[in-house]
């Protein structure tokens, strides 16, 4: 079946660092695919999506491309903030648009 | 419209009570999913409407476990006799489906089941 696999956290950067989380995916078909965020306490929220090959998402500078030849997704900025500090998932749809998630990645930015 | 809802945000009960929650959609989103976390892992999918119509259920959803969505509107998940491996995190999510070709979902914040 369809699925995703992200890079293992924790990780920890100190603030203006260049950060990128890493996402593949396996699936038959087109996906579409996303990212979405959860901060502390809150619930999940989308950051950004791409539905076909090349397609670019980007959101509060975070940014994705994705890769149909290298089945990848990875989420990208290139100076994070201590805001960002959040449990990052990558996820995909195919079919009946539920979502596939990967585990998630904890990210926490030191000032 | 304030977004998805879901009630109760917390939820404590003892092994083979059975348990029911609540959700509410964004109004006129015609799609409703429901979804597993348990600590440390991604939400997984359980069973999901298209209006009232119960479309898809995982493997994930035993016998114990019942959606319902009368009327297309909110959506009630029942667990019976729980166990504690039940324990996690359920959310809601809903989506408008295909209209305006905005397949985007929105999570609510979801109810914490914890069975001792």
């Amino acid at each position: 079946g369809d699925s995703v696999t992200q890079m293992e956290g924790p990780v920890t950067l100190s603030e203006e660092a260049f950060l990128t989380i890493n996402c593949t995916y396996t699936a038959t078909g087109y996906p579409s695919l996303f990212w979405y965020v959860q901060y502390p306490g809150e619930g999940l929220q989308l950051l950004l999506k791409a539905t076909k090959a090349d397609d670019k998402g980007s959101n509060k500078g975070f940014e994705a491309t994705y890769r149909k030849e290298t089945t990848s997704f990875h989420l990208e900025k290139g100076s994070v903030q201590v805001s960002d500090s959040a449990v990052y998932f990558c996820a995909l749809t195919s079919g009946a648009q539920k979502l596939v998630f990967g585990q998630g990645t904890r990210l926490t930015i030191n000032p | 419209d304030t977004g998805v809802s879901q009630d109760p945000r917390h939820k404590i009960t003892k092994r083979g009570q059975n348990v029911t929650f609540r959700c509410d959609p964004i109004s006129e989103h015609n799609r409703l999913y429901w979804y597993r976390q348990t600590l440390g892992q991604g939400p997984e999918f359980l069973t999901y409407f298209q209006n009232e119509a119960q479309l898809e259920k995982s493997r994930l959803l035993s016998d114990r476990f019942s959606a319902e969505r009368p009327k297309g509107s909110f959506s009630t998940l029942e667990i019976q006799r729980t166990e504690q491996g039940d324990s996690a995190m359920y959310l809601c999510a809903s989506s408008p489906g295909y209209q305006n070709g905005n397949t985007e979902a929105f999570f609510g914040q979801g109810t914490r089941l914890t069975v001792v």
